[in-house]
């Protein structure tokens, strides 16, 4: 079965610091990956996704996100944090067959923008 | 459109009470799905359905009934509340595959807030 692994609970930054937050995974094969973001009282919402083709990926809100199969990562930066940032972010991997795969979320990592 | 709705926003119930969380999408989604959020474990998935009538088992699908009679409702049912399943409960939804695909997106329901006594 595949897994996630987001090794920080919490990260700090200054605002107009960047940005990196750490996701493995674990999986036989090559992963479907996302990172989600989640504010206070909020759903999550899709920022970035890897399903194929190039391994750096663009996304949202000036997000981006590198696959290194080598390192089984998918890896979330920004350059410049800005406070609306503050946030929850969910690493998952979706992995099986066909239509039906189910993803499977990693513990998420808190981020704190200082000001 | 609403995209994913969800009803109620919070509930509190006691011990042994059923009831039943809605879920309605109104994007003409096949993929749906139910997940409970705790502090400290990310999302876990409940129950799935890939289509009206067709519903499958998650990760932790234990005192919870799903059913599928419909392409736009999925509603989760609790059968006999118990303090472990406090949690606040996500629905989701998505056009191709449980969590989207290359050119689809899963999109989240605001959440249920749930607190067993």
């Amino acid at each position: 079965a595949q897994s996630v692994t987001q090794p920080d609970i919490h990260i700090t930054v200054s605002e107009g610091a960047s940005l990196e937050l750490r996701c493995n995974y674990s999986y036989g094969a090559t992963p479907y990956l996302f990172w989600y973001v989640q504010s206070p009282g909020q759903g999550l919402q899709l920022l970035l996704k890897y399903f194929s083709g190039d391994t750096l990926v663009q996304g949202i809100k000036g997000f981006e996100a590198e696959f290194k199969r080598s390192q089984s990562s998918f890896n979330l930066r920004k350059p410049s944090v800005h406070w609306s940032d503050a946030a929850e972010y969910f690493c998952a991997v979706g992995a099986g067959a066909g239509g039906s795969y189910i993803p499977t979320f990693g513990r998420g990592t808190s981020l704190i923008v200082h000001p | 459109n609403a995209g994913v709705t969800q009803t109620p926003k919070f509930q509190v119930l006691k011990t042994g009470q059923s009831m039943t969380l809605q879920c309605a999408q109104d994007m003409n989604h096949e993929y749906m799905s139910w997940y409970r959020q705790d502090p400290g474990m990310g999302l876990r998935l409940i129950h799935y359905s890939v289509g009206a009538g067709i519903t499958d088992q998650g990760e932790v699908p234990n005192g919870y009934n799903v059913s599928r009679s419909t392409t736009e409702d999925f509603p989760l049912r609790l059968l006999s509340a118990a303090p472990s399943q406090t949690s606040v409960y996500f629905c989701a939804s998505s056009y191709s595959g449980l969590a989207g695909s290359g050119s689809d997106t899963q999109y989240f329901g605001p959440g249920t807030r749930l607190t067993v006594l």
